[in-house]
């Protein structure tokens, strides 16, 4: 099993540019979620889908939208890059959105705007 | 809403030295409670997590947490740290409300081993 996987892992964009990060996962997992790190600040949650068809916002949704696209596979876009994006973004499932569920990680995707 | 707060952005430790990681968090209702480790340019991978089942939770990689509910605390412990535990650890609450499956991270702390 690859688990979490995510495409691309650095990407360099310039400010009003667009682009979509790709996640898949192969767990047969129901739940998925984006999130952003940045430095002393943890995760924040930006969006998650409890399950295939829904999606709903997190922390910090604005600027980004997302699409379930089928139950493995959930992507961030970013319409109009802003340089307040610039963060490393995990994917991360789980088998469902029990509070105990364990919830697996990509190994992230680390983008720039200039 | 729940938050998580680590003390500490930064511990250092010598090799075979105790290791202790703060967490307390803030919950109206009874929480769960992750620990994750994240080694350099990876993702995040689970450590250990409290379900209510027993206060005292054994993880991977002989680390253990204490679910202190008078104190709000969840702090991750080691015995004996190894070079190979340095890290960064988050500290994560899910609570048992509306939000389901959702996590609240804490910042984090940069753990770092000398020999």
């Amino acid at each position: 099993n690859a688990g979490v996987t995510q495409t691309p892992k650095f990407q360099v964009l310039k400010t009003g540019q667009s682009m979509t990060l790709q996640c898949a996962q192969d767990m047969n997992h129901n739940s998925m979620y984006w999130y952003r790190q940045d430095p002393g600040m943890g995760l924040r949650l930006i969006y998650y889908s409890a399950s295939e068809g829904t999606t709903d916002k997190g922390e910090v949704p604005n600027g980004y939208n997302v699409s379930r696209l089928n139950k493995r596979e959930f992507s961030l876009r970013l319409e109009s890059a802003a340089p307040s994006q610039t963060s490393v973004y995990f994917c991360a499932s789980s088998e469902g959105t029990l509070h105990t569920d364990t919830q697996y990680f990509g190994p992230g995707t680390r983008l720039t705007v200039l | 809403a729940q938050s998580v707060t680590q003390l500490g952005s930064h511990v250092s430790v010598s090799e075979g030295a105790l290791v202790l990681l703060r967490c307390n968090y803030s919950s109206s209702v009874p929480p769960y409670l992750f620990w994750y480790v994240q080694y350099p340019n990876q993702g995040l991978q689970l450590l250990l997590k409290y379900t209510s089942a027993a206060t005292l939770v054994k993880g991977i990689n002989g680390f253990e947490a204490e679910f202190k509910k008078s104190e709000t605390s969840f702090h991750l412990t080691k015995p004996s740290a190894h070079m190979s535990d340095a890290a960064e650890y988050f500290c994560a609450v899910s609570d048992g409300g509306t939000s389901y499956g959702k996590l609240t991270f804490g910042q984090g702390t940069i753990l770092t081993v000398h020999p």
